[in-house]
């Protein structure tokens, strides 16, 4: 089991452009959530996704959008990028209200605006 | 609104010397608590869990209600234990899954 995969590891994009982000959950897990974390920071909880519904939303503006597909695997995407939201993006994944177990994190996506 | 808050960015401990990294959580409630560990060039791992009162690679964290507190705990600490280490909150309640974080403490074992 590769665990939760995600693509791409890097990217570069310039401030106003658009971004996605994937995620692959690990095998038996239904839930995938996203975090970014900032330089020097803990990561911060972007959005929920389960039943490919958005469950809970953390303080991040509209331009942070996600999805998920019948197969589990999600996608995060950014519009109008900014200067701030260079970051490592996390996908972490579990099954449903299971989370008093612990999430299994994917090893993030580094995004670079310039 | 659960905080959780980790008053020490960098920790430097001397091998076979004992490691407590702090953590304080602001929740009301009963609350889960999780320790997590991100070693160099890997990713975000769940190290220990408050519920299931384990002792993971001779780590411990005791929950502490009254200083509102989880600190974690190793009595010799060796090299491989250097790492970023985050304590982390669930939200409490079933669907309420999200994890706040601490900003993290980095420990650096001086062998």
């Amino acid at each position: 089991d590769a665990g939760v995969t995600q693509s791409p590891t890097h990217l570069i994009k310039t401030r106003g452009q658009q971004v996605t982000l994937r995620c692959s959950p690990k095998s038996g897990h239904d839930t995938v959530s996203w975090y970014q974390q900032a330089l020097g920071q803990g990561p911060q909880f972007i959005f929920q996704y389960y039943e490919e519904e958005e469950r809970q939303r953390g303080n991040f503006p509209d331009r942070f959008s996600g999805h998920q597909f019948p197969n589990y695997s999600s996608e995060l995407n950014v519009n109008a990028l900014l200067l701030g939201d260079s970051a490592l993006y996390l996908c972490a994944s579990s099954p449903w209200g299971r989370v008093a177990f612990g999430y299994t994190f994917g090893s993030g996506t580094r995004l670079t605006v310039v | 609104a659960q905080r959780v808050t980790q008053p020490e960015k960098l920790l430097s401990v001397f091998k076979g010397a004992p490691v407590e990294l702090k953590c304080n959580y602001s929740y009301s409630g009963s609350p889960e608590l999780f320790w997590y560990v991100q070693y160099s060039r890997q990713r975000l791992q769940l190290l220990l869990r408050h519920i299931s009162r384990e002792s993971i690679k001779g780590f411990t964290a005791d929950l502490n209600k009254g200083e509102t507190s989880f600190h974690l705990k190793k009595p010799f600490a060796q090299e491989e234990d250097s790492a970023m280490y985050y304590c982390a909150l669930p939200g409490g309640g079933f669907g309420n899954e999200k994890l706040t974080f601490g900003t993290g403490t980095r420990l650096t074992i001086i062998p």
